[in-house]
């Protein structure tokens, strides 16, 4: 099976800071790769799909990229809101794997 | 307005079994392909299964193949989760997710399955 390794496990950075966060597919899975925000006590929110498409109704702020097997997610500009963990998935084939997740705090 | 709500969480014995219920509203449930998601106390999201709009597509994660089953209704707007031979490991909170690609864009609130004598 892919393995999804996501990476920090966690930051810290500071408001307006650009913050990027990593996902390595361990095999190719085209732009199958979608990012996922999760706010402490609250469910998952769909934040972008293919790769790089931002969902509906996201801040620009959030944008995703993909290099080989290397996907990114960028806050252009943390805010306080933003606080959170985020997790991709692949969905190119089963098992759809997360990754393990990011946990995002203010500094 | 699209709306998951899941059901059937509980607490259980380690080996029994627990039937989850995911009903929907406020879409056309029969155009959505569905999963189940886990999430363990502290601990980040598992995915665990996948049915297609029309259920000829089923999968499993390895951790659940051969004792969850998924199934849904249509008719009746709802999926299912079949869980047997449950563990402690199967401890967590159940989500059931879905959209009109493979990608779950709407989310329940989740159910919690505790697996404890």
């Amino acid at each position: 099976d892919i393995q999804m390794t996501q990476s920090p496990s966690s930051l810290s950075a500071s408001v307006g800071d650009r913050v990027t966060i990593t996902c390595r597919a361990s095999q190719g899975i085209s732009n199958y790769l979608a990012w996922y925000q999760q706010k402490p006590g609250k469910i998952p929110k769909l934040l972008i799909y293919a790769a790089s498409t931002l969902q509906s109704g996201v801040p620009s702020r959030f944008s995703g990229s993909k290099s080989g097997t290397d996907f990114t997610l960028t806050i252009s500009s943390l805010q306080p809101e933003d606080v959170a963990t985020y997790y991709c998935q692949k969905y190119n084939s089963a098992p759809f794997t997360f990754g393990g997740g990011t946990k995002v705090e203010i500094k | 307005e699209v709306q998951l709500v899941e059901s059937g969480g509980g607490l259980v014995q380690p080996g029994g079994s627990l039937r989850l219920s995911c009903a929907a509203s406020g879409f056309t449930f029969s155009s959505f392909s569905m999963n189940w998601v886990r999430q363990a106390p502290g601990r980040g999201l598992e995915w665990v299964s996948y049915i297609s709009s029309n259920s000829g597509a089923i999968y499993y994660a390895d951790s659940v193949k051969g004792r969850f089953t998924i199934s849904r209704d249509n008719a009746k707007d709802s999926m299912y989760l079949q869980m047997s031979s449950l563990r402690a490991e199967d401890t967590a909170v159940y989500f059931c997710a879905g959209g009109n690609s493979r990608v779950p864009d709407y989310w329940g609130q989740g159910t919690l399955v505790t697996v404890s004598s």
